[in-house]
């Protein structure tokens, strides 16, 4: 049972276009959201977060939007570079254990 | 600041054979996580820490896997006997405290034959 849905195994976006990744949650109690990156060989890295009082949060080049009545949330990038092409991974936790619980990720590929 | 060390980055291994992977953390983080991750998928934790206590190990198969964090910096994990299922990216996190980021080694990649 997936509780952190990736429905988008990849996306491909042209240099300077918006990237816009998807992430869909059906855990009630989980109350954090967060963006990981991750280059080949190497682990995830740590981009962006959301805490469930907020809808928006943005860093630079990076937002994340949180729609919790739909159980959605999603990362913009604008602009793309080529440097982002990626996987990323949305993860989900909640107050009463901080478990994390990872989707599937989504391979961003951002073409000059 | 270095990162979080693991080692080895690679290792292949005949089913029914032991393998160990050793990790050490952020200095100064006291939570430290292992994860697997097999191939298309995202990270699934195995086992938590706090200091030298595990916190969380729920999703740890007991009957062949185990681990330690004897004196609450270093940890090894360890399979014995590795089975062909368990091919996969065996990631090593750490975070200052169980509230704030977790910060990622770059893993092991396990291959079983």
């Amino acid at each position: 049972d997936q509780q952190v849905k990736q429905n988008s195994p990849s996306l491909s976006v042209q240099e300077g276009r918006i990237s816009i990744l998807n992430c869909d949650y059906t855990n009630s109690m989980f109350d954090y959201f967060l963006w990981y990156k991750k280059y080949p060989a190497e682990g995830p890295t740590f981009l962006i977060s959301i805490s469930s009082i907020k809808d928006k949060n943005e860093d630079g080049r990076f937002t994340v939007f949180l729609n919790k009545s739909a159980k959605h949330l999603s990362l913009h990038i604008v602009p793309s570079q080529p440097g982002d092409s990626a996987v990323y991974f949305c993860a989900a936790s909640s107050g009463s254990n901080y478990k994390l619980t990872f989707g599937k990720g989504t391979l961003l590929t951002v073409n000059p | 600041e270095a990162g979080v060390v693991q080692s080895p980055r690679y290792k292949i291994i005949e089913k029914k054979q032991p393998v160990a992977f050793w990790c050490n953390p952020i200095s100064g983080h006291n939570t430290l996580y292992w994860y697997r991750q097999n191939l298309g998928q995202g990270p699934e934790l195995l086992i938590r820490y706090e200091n030298e206590e595990a916190v969380d190990d729920s999703q740890l198969p007991k009957d062949r896997f185990s681990a330690e964090r004897l004196k609450g910096v270093d940890s090894t994990l360890k399979i014995q006997p590795a089975e062909l299922g368990d091919s996969a990216v065996y990631l090593c996190a750490s975070s200052l405290v169980i509230t704030d980021t977790q910060y990622f080694g770059p893993g092991t990649r396990l291959t079983v034959l």
